[in-house]
């Protein structure tokens, strides 16, 4: 399963408020996940099953979508959110990542 | 606290192998598979396959299918990657990862420079 992330790069001003696109090639359901990889780091998950939160991530990051179309929300962005960002499927076997939306400083 | 604590960086030549190891603390190992992603500098994230560690059964994605290795030692709770007659195309920072679907944790990754 193919995903495509758009746009590659967004350029935003702090504070406001952005959505990413993440498109499958075919249906997963809401087997979607969101990653946040700052340079030299580790990605951390931010976003599970397309809208599930997880403990320790900020409330102004938000997911939602389903079938081929998610969307990542972040809801007046902060200065560390500037990173890439990576959605991930797991409706089936291979996993796959998409190719990742580049968020940096207008 | 959970982590995967993996070894340090490797210098090689094309031809020679080497083994990355990832060892996991916090948890019950055999409880969790482990899994493998690379990303070649400035790249994206590319999904290598995983582990099962109660029975060390490798499974890996299409294009790792030739000179890489997934394997374990339970007893210590470490997972190894080798990585047979190395190209220049594997230099990447390989990270171990815990998670059957989606990554909760991640390794620091291991920077593997291929180069003559």
């Amino acid at each position: 399963i193919m995903l495509t992330q758009s746009p590659a790069t967004l350029s935003v001003t702090p504070g406001e408020s952005i959505s990413l696109s993440c498109r499958a090639s075919q249906s997963i359901s809401t087997n979607l996940h969101w990653y946040q990889q700052k340079p030299n780091e580790s990605p951390r998950v931010l976003i599970k099953y397309a809208s599930q939160s997880i403990s320790g991530i900020p409330s102004r990051f938000s997911g939602s979508g389903s079938g081929t179309d998610f969307t990542l929300n972040i809801n007046r962005v902060e200065p560390e959110d500037f990173s890439v960002y990576y959605c991930q499927q797991s409706n089936s076997w291979p996993l796959t990542f998409g190719s990742g939306t580049k968020l940096e400083i207008k | 606290q959970i982590q995967l604590v993996q070894s340090g960086p490797e210098l090689k030549k094309p031809g020679e192998s080497l083994k990355i190891s990832c060892k996991a603390s916090g948890y019950t190992f055999t409880d969790y598979a482990m899994q493998w992603v690379k990303q070649a500098p400035g790249k994206g994230l590319q999904y290598m396959g995983w582990i099962n560690t109660q029975t060390g059964k490798p499974t890996y994605a299409d294009d790792f299918k030739e000179r890489f290795v997934f394997s374990l030692e339970t007893s210590a709770s470490t997972a190894y990657l080798q990585i047979n007659n190395l190209k220049n195309e594997d230099t990447a920072t390989y990270f171990c990862v815990m998670g059957a679907h989606y990554f909760d944790y991640w390794g620091q990754g291991v920077m593997v420079t291929v180069s003559s």
